[in-house]
């Protein structure tokens, strides 16, 4: 089994859809977990992170994680053509420590 | 609003030759990484680097690979003697170190062996 497995992509969906992205993991030592978004040809840039069950909302963006199930959402709400990217979790041991990233799903959200 | 910076963006390079990889973290932060992703794949960690020494590195990060922080600002990755399979973009990443504050990821360094 995979460490963490990202459901597979592309996604496309309309302008002003709510966008579910899921991610899984296996070790039960990942407390830390992140959300990154990856423009063509750029790095990776922070969205959210958490430490902790539950919720945390910052705008449009709702991160969600149920360590119980070994599982992470995130949640983008009214979808935007600017939202149009690669989409990848991360997680790991500590904010400090070696991070595990799934493999990235592709989102197209169109006008 | 500060942010890591890399250079080249893009580096050639004939296989067998030496490559330095430069980065300059966020400014107060204390923790320092390397990341790579091969064409297609995922971000696959390679090391960290804390108070001058290595404090992880994955299976990756064999004897041909080295960091250094030569200076206060400039955070270093070299390849002894680069192979095809090298070929990837490498991420330099910088975190605080406390309160559990996230990493922060550069644009990346295309690095092409021919």
């Amino acid at each position: 089994q995979k460490e963490v497995e990202q459901d597979p992509g592309p996604l496309s969906v309309p302008e002003g859809a709510i966008v579910s992205l899921n991610c899984t993991y296996s070790n039960s030592a990942f407390q830390y977990f992140m959300w990154y978004r990856q423009y063509s040809r750029k790095g990776p840039e922070l969205l959210m992170y958490t430490y902790s069950s539950g919720n945390k909302e910052d705008g449009r963006f709702t991160a969600q994680v149920d360590k119980s199930s070994k599982y992470i959402s995130l949640f983008i709400r009214d979808s935007q053509p600017s939202d149009s990217a690669t989409y990848l979790c991360a997680m790991g041991p500590g904010a400090n420590s070696k991070l595990t990233f799934g493999k990235g799903i592709t989102l197209s959200v169109r006008p | 609003e500060p942010e890591v910076t890399q250079t080249p963006s893009h580096q050639v390079t004939q296989m067998g030759q030496e490559v330095i990889l430069r980065c300059v973290p966020i400014s107060n932060h204390l923790y320092f990484y390397w990341y790579r992703q091969i064409l297609g794949q995922k971000v696959e960690f390679l090391v960290s680097f804390y108070n001058n020494e290595i404090s992880e590195k994955s299976e990756i990060f064999d004897d041909q690979f080295s960091v250094e922080r030569p200076d206060g600002s400039n955070f270093t990755l070299k390849i002894r003697s680069t192979k095809l399979e090298d070929s990837a973009m490498y991420f330099c990443a910088s975190s605080e170190g406390y309160s559990n504050q996230p990493q922060h990821f550069g644009d990346g360094t295309r690095l092409s062996i021919l």
